[in-house]
């Protein structure tokens, strides 16, 4: 069955720092999604990346998708203490969407 | 609109009783699915329906049973609880294979 491997599986950071959480599948994905959850919250939707090399910005956000639709990236520039939690990215195969295990991100005031 | 609503909150159960977590959503979603997330395993699907009446196994099923009756409601079943499902529970809905929307989640506990 489709794998969605995510790496790395926690990362501190002071603040102000960036951050980069990296994803990939072993199958070519439909779309991929990527999802945030605060301590002790529930997921909640970030983005969609549909197309081949697509890049998408949120402020600091920056979501890419690679050109063979494989694997995904999220970048977050200059982070603050809001930024803390885990962030998950889903890849859409048919009716279902597979989650890697999640990048914890900790941000040091 | 409420989004998705789940109830227990919390929940502890002894080895062997059985209990339904209940999920709803208001949004006319047809797709919706049940995760379970434990430490360092993520989400992993546990059931999802694609409409009513219709129900599929995810990732880890076996323990589990799901119905899909109306479009609103997809209960989740625990048959005989394990000390192995206690876990945090995740009920989400979505249209077609876009945006899932999570509920607030359950908390179970099996002694």
């Amino acid at each position: 069955g489709q794998q969605v491997m995510q790496i790395p599986q926690y990362q501190h950071v002071q603040e102000g720092e960036d951050f980069t959480t990296y994803c990939n599948s072993s199958t070519t994905l439909s779309n991929i999604q990527w999802y945030k959850q605060r301590p002790g919250g529930h997921p909640v939707f970030l983005i969609q990346l549909v197309k081949s090399g697509e890049v998408k910005k949120q402020k600091r956000l920056t979501f890419q998708f690679g050109e063979a639709k494989k694997n995904s990236s999220l970048h977050i520039t200059a982070t603050q203490t809001t930024d803390v939690g885990t962030y998950f990215c889903a890849g859409a195969g048919s009716y279902q969407l597979t989650f890697g295990k999640g990048t914890k991100l900790s941000v040091i005031p | 609109n409420a989004g998705v609503t789940q109830t227990p909150k919390f929940q502890v159960l002894k080895t062997g009783q059985s209990m339904t977590l209940q999920c709803a959503q208001d949004m006319n979603h047809e797709y919706m699915s049940w995760y379970r997330q434990d430490p360092g395993m993520g989400l992993r699907l546990i059931h999802y329906s694609v409409g009513a009446g219709i129900t599929d196994q995810g990732e880890v099923p076996n323990g589990y049973n799901v119905s899909r009756s109306t479009t609103e409601d997809f209960p989740l079943r625990l048959l005989s609880a394990a000390p192995s499902q206690t876990s945090v529970y995740f009920c989400a809905s979505s249209r077609g294979g876009e945006t899932q929307y999570f509920g607030p989640g359950t908390r179970l506990l099996v002694l």
